[in-house]
């Protein structure tokens, strides 16, 4: 089993543009996550999802869009990139019999100029 | 408390001492805490789950309390060793999320 697993490891984007990180969980966890990483601030909640076909705003969802189309799947959008998304972004999931116990995918580094 | 709280922010520890640090955390409607343990450059990896009241678990050399009247968990680390540094989160369930503390930096000193 890959666990789970996220595409790209790397990206750099100039402000405006717009691009996708996938999430990807093979353990049939209903819930997912997205994480954003900055130094000092720990790990702060995006968006998640309890289940195929439903969202919800976490700490900090402004500038974020997200769709779990499939249960394996969750999208993290950035319609328009900017310099202050510069971030760590770690996905997660979880199934609620084992206390939300989080598995984390290996995390995107983006850089946003 | 609304955030879980963690303190120290950064702790250095000479190799072979044993440590311990602080999770605080809103002690109404509790449900269970997590610890993890993230090494640099690496992503979070559960060490402790735990739910009720006095709860103590161990994993070799590392262990933790709990204490979900008063809203606080130790986790303490017997003869530090180099693979020991990392950041150690605290983490709460909150309805379906979990919300982390910022953690603690360790580092141990040769």
């Amino acid at each position: 089993n890959a666990g789970v697993t996220q595409t790209p490891k790397f990206r750099v984007l100039k402000t405006g543009q717009s691009m996708t990180l996938l999430c990807a969980q093979d353990m049939n966890h209903e819930y997912m996550y997205w994480y954003r990483q900055d130094p000092g601030m720990g790990l702060r909640l995006i968006h998640y999802s309890v289940g195929e076909g439903t969202t919800a705003k976490g700490e900090v969802p402004d500038g974020y869009n997200v769709s779990r189309l499939k249960k394996q799947n969750f999208l993290l959008g950035l319609e328009s990139a900017a310099p202050s998304q510069t971030s760590v972004y770690f996905c997660a999931s979880s199934y609620p019999g084992s206390y939300n116990e989080q598995f984390f995918g290996p995390g995107t580094r983006l850089t946003v100029l | 408390i609304l955030n879980v709280e963690q303190s120290p922010q950064s702790l250095h520890v000479q190799e072979g001492d044993s440590t311990n640090f602080t999770c605080s955390f809103p002690s109404s409607n509790f449900y269970a805490l997590h610890w993890y343990r993230w090494e640099t450059a690496k992503s979070p990896e559960a060490l402790f789950v735990m739910t009720l009241n006095g709860d103590e678990k161990k994993k070799g050399r590392i262990s933790a309390t709990l204490n979900t009247k008063e809203g606080y968990s130790y986790l303490y680390i017997k003869g530090s060793q180099p693979e020991d540094s990392a950041t150690y989160l605290c983490a709460q369930n909150r309805d379906d999320k979990i919300i982390f503390g910022k953690g603690t930096r360790l580092h141990i000193l040769p």
